[in-house]
């Protein structure tokens, strides 16, 4: 079993719509939770970072944690052409994060 | 915010060359720096942990003799990739978490290495 779990895509969400991306992990030890943003033939770059039960809004992006059902999720509102990329969702796990095999996000015009 | 560079950002060499890596942090030191390796269309595979000032710890799976690992200092660490086959070629990312403000911090990526063998 998969450390982390994220299902592969394509997601494709017209222009305008929120997209949900969802993600669970293994180790009920994990503290910490990470959603990066890759770009095709780029290296990940952060978006959001939750610690906590419960949801954390950052602009258009609202990241969730869930850590009874083991499940982190990030939803993006008003999703623009430019959202679209491979969202990759991450745990810490003792000292190193643990990365998902990422969503690939397709925003429809 | 913090910044982690990554050096050269592409090499195109041949077969039996050795390639080194370089991956620095430029406004924060780093303890731990870690290299990942992606294939086209997957997901980020963890190599190595390097430690400043001590033995790297490699993943199950990666050649420790082929994947040269140097943490000389708080800011750079090295990955040698030694006598480089075609299987090698990959995108190879380094990242970084500042130790000092504390064990919940994520961790800042370099631009990665794209490294291709002919």
């Amino acid at each position: 079993q998969k450390e982390v779990e994220q299902n592969s895509g394509p997601l494709s969400v017209p222009e305008g719509a929120i997209a949900s991306l969802n993600c669970t992990y293994s180790d009920r030890g994990s503290q910490s939770f990470f959603w990066y943003r890759q770009y095709s033939g780029k290296s990940p770059e952060l978006i959001m970072s939750i610690y906590s039960n419960g949801d954390k809004e950052d602009g258009r992006f609202t990241a969730q944690l869930n850590k009874a059902s083991q499940y982190v999720s990030l939803l993006i509102r008003d999703s623009q052409p430019s959202d679209s990329a491979t969202y990759l969702c991450a745990s810490r796990s003792a000292s190193k994060i643990i990365f998902g095999s990422g969503t690939r996000l397709s925003i429809r015009p | 915010g913090a910044v982690v560079s990554q050096h050269p950002s592409r090499v195109i060499c041949k077969s039996g060359t050795s390639v080194k890596i370089e991956c620095r942090s430029l406004d924060f030191q780093a303890t731990t720096m870690f290299w990942y390796r992606q294939f086209p269309k997957q997901s980020l595979m963890l190599m190595a942990t390097s430690n400043e000032g001590s033995k790297a710890t490699y993943e199950q799976g990666v050649e420790k003799d082929k994947f040269l690992i140097n943490h000389a200092s708080l800011t750079l660490s090295t990955l040698t990739v030694t006598s480089a086959h075609p299987e090698d070629s990959s995108f190879y990312i380094c990242s970084a978490r500042d130790g000092a403000t504390g064990g919940n911090q994520p961790q800042h990526f370099g631009d990665g290495t794209r490294l291709s063998i002919l």
